[in-house]
């Protein structure tokens, strides 16, 4: 069982250039949803969806695009790379139920933009 | 807003000894609380969750979590550390609609032989 899977794993950037973070997962979750890990800062949530669809921005969603036009598919898009994007990403997926269900990670994917 | 305050920022133990990393929420309801390993270079692990009822809950690996809700606390602890729990812990509150977490900004453990 595969899990969430992301691609890539690492990726180096020019500033402005685009780029997209891919995010599958099998389990065939409703809810989705992308962070970034910062230095100091924990987790925070960039964007989330909660079915094929729908759509909404978390706490950080500025410079990052996503859609989610399939079920297991939720892919992270940076339109025009700033060196503010350097960061861990981690897509995750979680069961129907509410907040109390284990929410599933990815294993990251590591991003420099220089 | 739900929040979520580790006060540690790096804890340093020796091998052996006890472990106590603490955790303090805010949430107006009754939370859903998390505790996350990340050991470097690596994704998150589920240590364990409380949602209700016994206020201390078992973990995987040999850790434990209690619950105090007159304290907004969350602590995670572990009787005895090995050297292969040196890593960086986040604790988090469910809140909102669906499933969307918030997390604290971790505490990096490190472990002396």
């Amino acid at each position: 069982n595969a899990g969430v899977t992301q691609t890539p794993k690492f990726q180096v950037l020019k500033t402005g250039q685009s780029m997209t973070l891919q995010c599958a997962q099998d389990m065939n979750h409703e809810y989705m949803s992308w962070y970034r890990q910062d230095p100091g800062m924990g987790l925070r949530l960039i964007h989330y969806s909660v079915g094929a669809g729908i759509t909404d921005q978390g706490e950080v969603p500025n410079g990052y695009n996503v859609s989610r036009s399939t079920t297991e598919d939720f892919p992270l898009r940076l339109l025009s790379a700033a060196p503010s994007q350097t960061s861990v990403y981690f897509c995750a997926s979680t069961p129907p139920g509410g907040s109390g269900n284990t929410i599933y990670f990815g294993e990251g994917s590591w991003l420099t933009v220089v | 807003a739900q929040s979520v305050t580790q006060p540690d920022i790096h804890i340093t133990v020796s091998e052996g000894a006890s472990l106590e990393l603490r955790c303090n929420y805010s949430y107006g309801a009754t939370p859903y609380l998390f505790w996350y390993v990340q050991s470097p270079g690596q994704g998150l692990q589920l240590l364990l969750k409380y949602f209700s009822g016994d206020t201390l809950v078992q973990g995987i690996k040999g850790f434990e979590a209690e619950f105090k809700r007159s304290q907004s606390s969350f602590n995670l602890r572990k009787p005895s550390v090995h050297w292969s729990d040196a890593a960086e812990y986040f604790c988090a509150v469910g809140a909102g609609y669906g499933q969307n977490f918030v997390f604290g900004p971790g505490t990096r453990l490190s472990v002396l032989p």
